[in-house]
């Protein structure tokens, strides 16, 4: 069974940390990754997408890393502010016949002021 | 990128009533997709909406509960029918515009979602 997991569940941490979000996934045939934050009560923002070719994405303080042999992925917030407090959320592009994406539980960050 | 309006934003309803929810996208693209998001858990995939045929459901939801429609490349209709407390959950539309990379190349966006809760 395909699945995608994200620990931790949940992460506090102090404002102008570095973190690191990972995710994990069953099936190393993958055809491409997603990021996204989600903030409470909202819809999903894509940030980040890799693409199965691909090791590393990256955008502004986002850096966003692919090891399919290993089925891992992370996520890493550089010099974290308040305003990056939110659910961050991996999907997986296994393939298949519909190219849908199978999503993790979610890591919920709070970066402390 | 594609901007996705969905309404209503929230909405309390009675057990047994419907409520459909409009997913709105700027631009024409060739997926939608419906997603549910019950309380402290991840997105679970509902239906791949098709444009002029019938939505593709995955395991676990029907038809007569979900009805799904898609009239053109730019919108679509989830109904949650018969309602009981359990459908209480986050419903969200998204689409995916599969550009020349092909699908495994585009991103998918998200509605702002719309919140139900059954009583």
């Amino acid at each position: 069974k395909q699945e995608v997991t994200q620990i931790p569940a949940a992460l506090s941490v102090p404002e102008g940390e570095n973190l690191v979000l990972n995710c994990s996934f069953t099936d190393s045939a993958i055809y491409n990754l997603q990021w996204f934050r989600q903030d409470p009560g909202k819809g999903l923002t894509s940030l980040l997408l890799i693409q199965s070719s691909q090791r590393e994405q990256t955008s502004g303080r986002l850096n966003a890393s692919l090891d399919k042999s290993s089925g891992r992925s992370t996520l890493y917030i550089a010099a974290s502010q308040p305003g990056d407090s939110a659910t961050y959320l991996c999907a997986v592009m296994f393939p298949s016949g519909t190219y849908k994406y199978i999503f993790g539980t979610g890591t919920r960050l709070k970066v402390l002021a | 990128s594609a901007v996705i309006s969905q309404k209503p934003s929230r909405d309390i309803c009675q057990r047994g009533t419907s409520l459909t929810i409009q997913c709105q996208v700027d631009s024409q693209v060739t997926m939608m997709f419906w997603y549910r998001q019950q309380p402290g858990q991840s997105l679970t995939l509902i239906a791949t909406a098709n444009q002029g045929s019938e939505a593709t459901y995955e395991s676990g939801f029907v038809i007569d509960k979900f009805p799904i429609s898609r009239p053109n490349l730019t919108f679509s209709t989830l109904t949650v029918s018969n309602m009981s407390p359990e459908d209480s959950s986050i419903y969200l539309c998204s689409a995916r515009r599969t550009g020349t990379g092909g699908p495994t190349n585009e991103k998918l966006f998200f509605g702002s979602g719309t919140q139900l809760s059954v009583l």
